[in-house]
C-alpha cells in the first residue's frame, strides 16, 4: 500500500461523458501527478501539480483538466469523452519535486 | 531525459537471483537512473535509483557502470511475486520532472 487513495476503482460511462476522478496523495506530499495507461500507449504522464500549483504538462488534451486543492488532494476531468479515453488513470505523489514518486491503485475507466 | 534501453522479456528461476539490464548512454551528468516495476495492473511501484554509486535498499541492487552509460537491477532471490514489467527511467532531480515510461522488461518468475 503506497498511501495514495484513488476513487472510483472502477468506472463506466458513455461517450460524450463527462467524469471526475480523485486522488488523495500520501500524507504530507505536496506534489501530485497523473498519468494515464492504455494499452496501444502505455504509461503517459498527463500533468503535475505542486503546492496547489500547475507545475508541468504533458500530453493532455484540452478535454481533460485537473486541480489540487487546498487540501492537497488532487481531481482530474474528463469531457466529452470517447472510445479512445479508456484506460487505466494512475495518480502518484512525492514529497517534493526531486523524490520518487508514490503511486496509487489507478482508477480503470471505460467508455461505451 | 535520457533513453533508456531495456529487453522485452527475461524468465528467472525462483530463487536465484534476477539481473536486468538497462543501457542509457546518452545520459547526462545531473540524470537519476530510477527503477520502477509494475505488477498485472497496479499501480507502479518506486524500487530504487541512484546517480553513480551501487545503491541497496531492501529490495533490490542497483548497479551503475563507472561510464555511467548501463546498469543493472539486482533481486537477489527472485519470487514468483516479483513477475511484473520493470522499467528504467533516466530523469533530472530538483526539477519536479515527470516520469517517462518506455516499454520496460517482462519479468516471469518460474518456479
Amino acid at each position: 500500500d503506497s498511501g495514495v487513495t484513488q476513487t472510483p476503482k472502477h468506472l463506466i460511462t458513455a461517450t460524450g461523458q463527462r467524469v471526475t476522478l480523485r486522488c488523495s496523495p500520501r500524507s504530507g506530499d505536496l506534489s501530485v501527478y497523473w498519468y494515464q495507461q492504455s494499452l496501444d500507449q502505455g504509461l503517459q504522464f498527463l500533468i503535475q501539480y505542486y503546492n496547489g500549483e500547475e507545475r508541468a504538462k504533458g500530453n493532455i488534451l484540452e478535454r481533460f483538466s485537473a486541480q489540487q486543492f487546498p487540501d492537497l488532494h488532487s481531481e482530474l476531468n474528463l469531457s466529452s469523452l470517447e472510445l479512445g479515453d479508456s484506460a487505466l488513470y494512475f495518480c502518484a505523489s512525492s514529497p517534493g519535486l526531486e523524490y520518487e514518486q508514490y503511486f496509487g491503485p489507478g482508477t480503470r475507466l471505460t467508455v461505451t | 531525459d535520457a533513453k533508456t534501453t531495456q529487453p522485452t522479456s527475461m524468465d528467472c528461476a525462483e530463487g536465484r537471483a534476477a539481473n536486468l539490464p538497462c543501457n542509457h548512454s546518452t545520459i547526462s551528468g545531473n540524470e537519476y537512473v530510477y527503477w520502477y516495476r509494475q505488477i498485472h495492473s497496479q499501480g507502479p511501484q518506486y524500487i530504487i535509483h541512484g546517480l553513480k554509486n551501487n545503491e541497496t535498499n531492501e529490495m533490490a541492487s542497483l548497479i551503475i557502470t563507472e561510464d555511467r552509460k548501463s546498469s543493472t537491477l539486482i533481486l537477489p532471490h527472485a519470487t514468483l511475486r516479483d513477475t511484473a514489467v520493470y522499467y528504467c527511467i533516466v530523469r533530472v532531480d530538483n526539477a519536479g520532472n515527470m516520469l517517462t515510461f518506455g516499454g520496460g522488461t517482462r519479468l516471469m518468475v518460474k518456479p
